[in-house]
Formats: C-alpha cells, structure tokens, sequence
C-alpha cells in the first residue's frame, strides 16, 4: 500500500542536540511538506519541496533544514537553534500541480526537548 | 495576514445527533477549502469544495462552501462514536505552490 511513513514516532531529545525527523512516501508525488502541529494552533509549513534538489522555506522555517536528494524522501532536521522544538510534526506529500487538493499526511512524529 | 478560524473548538454530542462545524476565512486570494478528519495522528482528507452552494456528499458527512460569506460549513448526521475526532479545516492559496492555512480545528466527542 502507498503512504508516507515518518520516523521516530516519539523522540526525545537534550536542549542544545539536533535531531533529524525522517519522511519516506512511495506515492510517486513530486511535493512533499514539513508542517509543525501545537495545541490551540492550526498547521504550520515549515519547509516545502516541490521537486527533487529544490526545497523552499515556510512560514516557520528558523531554526529548521531540510533536504531533498532523492524523490522519495523529505528529512527534517531540528536544530538547536530553533527555541521551541517541542511539538508534533507532520510530513505530507502531494502531486506537484497545484489544484489538486489533496495533502497526504504522515503519523507524525512527536518531538519532546527535556 | 491570511486566517482560518472555525467554531466551536470543541463540542461534546451523543450518538445519533447532528452536528454543524463552522469554518470562516480571510485570505488574499483563494483558491479552494479543505476538511480533514485527525482522529489521532494523520490527518485524513474528507472534502475539497471550489464553488459555491454545491454540496459535497460522503455517506453521513457533506459539506457546503459559500464564497460571498467566506465560510463554509461540515455537517454530520446520525453521529458515531467513531466520529470523534479533530476536524481541521484548510484554504487551499493561489500561489504557485500547493499553500495550505489552516485552522486550529474542531473537536468532537461523541458519546454513546
């Protein structure tokens, strides 16, 4: 079955450590998103890629990076720069064309700084 | 700046009611609305609605756009306990990437 598949599910980390979030989807689509999730607050877009080698930051992207060296996977890295890491992160993909509505969404990965 | 707000954040029903959740917008230039179902950890798609006053239909859900009002609404009948979750709605931007502002959702809890 197709789908994205995010890793870790739970991750907790040190203040002052990068961790990096992994994103994998085998739908064959062109874009895949990083959105971060907190409580009372809608989604937020962290980074975007809509093609292999390009990526583009979103409207929370400090303190984040990404890479995209191969089409099906989007990994995000949090650094120790960003001040409030704790949240849930989402991965989505989707196909290139705009208008075609559908973000797939990943379990997510639920980050927690001690 | 680009907003989503949907009302109420959180509701509380027994099995067999209906229940109207309200999302409203504010956006520069949009393109089109979605409505995903989050029971635990994936959102799930449920609608995309374009026009307006089309109703768009699956099973005991639809939903309704209405772009002079600038909201839009997700009805569900004959409630189930399985219907409990957040439900988030999104605009979809017209820019040139797949741009999606989100609300902070709706939660529903269904009792039996």
């Amino acid at each position: 079955d197709g789908g994205i598949t995010q890793s870790p599910k739970y991750l907790f980390r040190k203040e002052g450590q990068n961790v990096t979030l992994s994103c994998e989807q085998n739908l064959n689509h062109d874009a895949m998103y990083w959105y971060r999730q907190d409580p009372g607050q809608g989604l937020r877009l962290i980074y975007y890629s809509q093609i292999v080698n390009d990526f583009q930051k979103g409207d929370i992207a400090e303190g984040y990076s990404v890479s995209r060296e191969k089409k099906e996977s989007f990994p995000l890295t949090v650094t120790s720069a960003q001040k409030n890491p704790t949240a849930f992160y989402l991965c989505a993909s989707s196909k290139a064309r705009q208008g075609q509505g559908e973000l797939f969404f990943g379990e997510g990965s639920r980050l927690t700084v001690l | 700046e680009d907003k989503v707000v949907q009302s109420p954040l959180s509701l509380v029903v027994h099995e067999g009611d209906t229940v109207t959740l309200n999302c409203s917008y504010e956006v520069t230039n949009f393109r089109s609305l979605l409505w995903y179902k989050q029971e635990k950890k994936a959102p799930t798609f449920l609608f995309m609605l374009t026009s307006s006053g089309i109703e768009k239909k699956s099973g005991r859900l639809s939903s309704i756009l209405d772009k002079k009002e600038l909201f839009s609404i997700l009805n569900i009948t004959a409630t189930q306990t399985g219907d409990s979750a957040v439900y988030l709605c999104a605009v979809e931007l017209n820019t040139g990437f797949q741009k999606l502002v989100f609300g902070t959702g709706t939660r529903l809890l269904v009792s039996p």
